[in-house]
This record gives C-alpha cells, sequence and structure tokens, in this order.
C-alpha cells in the first residue's frame, strides 16, 4: 500500500496566519483528499485533489479559505488561511491507492491549534 | 439524521473479552464497507475492507454486514490492551470517491 509523508506533524498558529500542510506519497496516485477531524469527531471531507485540475470542495468549505495545489501524481499541500481559534484540528491526507485492497490510506495527520 | 451513526462510547472491557463495535447507515447505495483503527496521535489505519453483505474474518477480527438492516459490525475476539484505540467505520457506493465516517468509537481494553 501506498505510504504517505505529511508535514508538519504539529504547529500552533496566531489567528489571522496561514499554514501550508505537505503531503507526499511514495507512489503516484490520480486523487488525493484532504479531511479535518475535530476533537472527539469523525473524519469530514474537506475537499478532493486531482493532478491538473481544480480541487472539488465538499460543502462547507471554500478555496479561499482552504487553498490546495497539486503539482505532481505524489505530492499535494492544503493551506489554512487566515485561522481562528475555531480552525483548531487535526488535518489528515488521504490516497486511493488503488488495486484489490481498496481502502484507502492516511497520513498521519497534522495537529493544529490556534491560538 | 446522519448518513452513517456509531455510538462514541468510550467502552471499556477487560483483555480477553470480545468486542462488538457496530454502526447504522440510511444510504442504501452504499456497497463498500471499511473499519479503520486510529491509535491517539495517529491517522487511521485501515483494518478491513468489506464488499457487499456478508462475512469477513481476518485473524482475531470479523467485519460483518447487513445490507438489509443498514448494519455493519466489527468483532474483535481474545482483545489485547494494544487493540486500544479509536475505531471508525466508513463507506461508499459504486463510482463514488468520498468515503463517509461514523464518529469512531474509542475503545480501551483493561489488563
Amino acid at each position: 500500500s501506498a505510504v504517505i509523508s505529511q508535514k508538519p506533524s504539529r504547529d500552533i498558529c496566531q489567528r489571522g496566519t496561514s499554514l501550508t500542510i505537505q503531503c507526499q506519497v511514495d507512489s503516484q496516485v490520480t486523487m488525493m483528499f484532504w479531511y479535518r477531524q475535530q476533537p472527539g469527531q469523525s473524519l469530514t471531507l474537506i475537499a478532493t485533489a486531482n493532478q491538473g485540475s481544480e480541487a472539488t470542495y465538499e460543502s462547507g468549505f471554500v478555496i479561499d479559505k482552504f487553498p490546495i495545489s497539486r503539482p505532481n501524481l505524489t505530492f499535494s499541500t492544503l493551506t489554512v488561511s487566515n485561522m481562528s481559534p475555531e480552525d483548531s484540528s487535526i488535518y489528515l491526507c488521504s490516497v486511493d491507492p488503488g488495486g484489490a485492497s481498496y481502502g484507502y490510506t492516511f497520513g498521519s495527520g497534522t495537529r493544529l491549534t490556534v491560538v | 439524521q446522519k448518513e452513517v451513526e456509531q455510538d462514541p462510547g468510550p467502552l471499556s472491557v477487560p483483555e480477553g473479552a470480545i468486542v462488538s463495535l457496530n454502526c447504522t447507515y440510511s444510504n442504501s447505495a452504499f456497497q463498500y464497507f471499511m473499519w479503520y483503527r486510529q491509535y491517539s496521535r495517529k491517522g487511521p489505519e485501515l483494518l478491513m475492507y468489506t464488499y457487499s453483505s456478508g462475512n469477513k474474518e481476518d485473524g482475531r477480527f470479523t467485519a460483518q454486514v447487513d445490507k438489509s438492516s443498514k448494519y455493519i459490525s466489527l468483532f474483535i475476539r481474545d482483545s489485547q490492551p494494544s487493540d486500544s484505540a479509536t475505531y471508525l467505520c466508513a463507506m461508499n457506493g459504486p463510482g463514488a470517491q468520498k468515503l463517509v465516517f461514523g464518529q469512531g468509537t474509542r475503545l480501551t481494553i483493561n489488563p
């Protein structure tokens, strides 16, 4: 299965600033997904990123707040812009590695605290 | 109503017990069902994947899907302290890349 490296693992940021989270995969994948996991909550899909096209955002998430880049088939970034304490959460990237195993692989997550 | 409902627990059982974790769902189009295990400060790790109805066994873990009742289960036999984690169910339908997750059940196995 694919191995995902996600950076940073954690950060503490001032409100009003932005943080860019990086996700590197050890194999080429068509689709990459960005999730948010708020404390004690389940995973909520933010957007789906395909290489060479604009990311598709889920209801409640907008590009101005969460711009995504997908420059190639192994890398993506998610930026959390103009942060407020409500953005404190764990952010996870995920890929569909394909093949018979199905199921999606997740990175270890970025634990973000906004103060 | 959420598409996927999962009791968040917490659930605490003694070592060696059989653990039953469950999810219900409302979307009859769901055909792919997964269980993920998430340790503290880690990303979710795929445990079991099942297509449509039926049972699947992998070591101490058994996944069951009852599509007629829109109900899925994960059983853990001979539970170990290392099984202490949050367990999330997830599912999607044919042609749908988006996974829908349950809230997750926090499980503690006491030595």
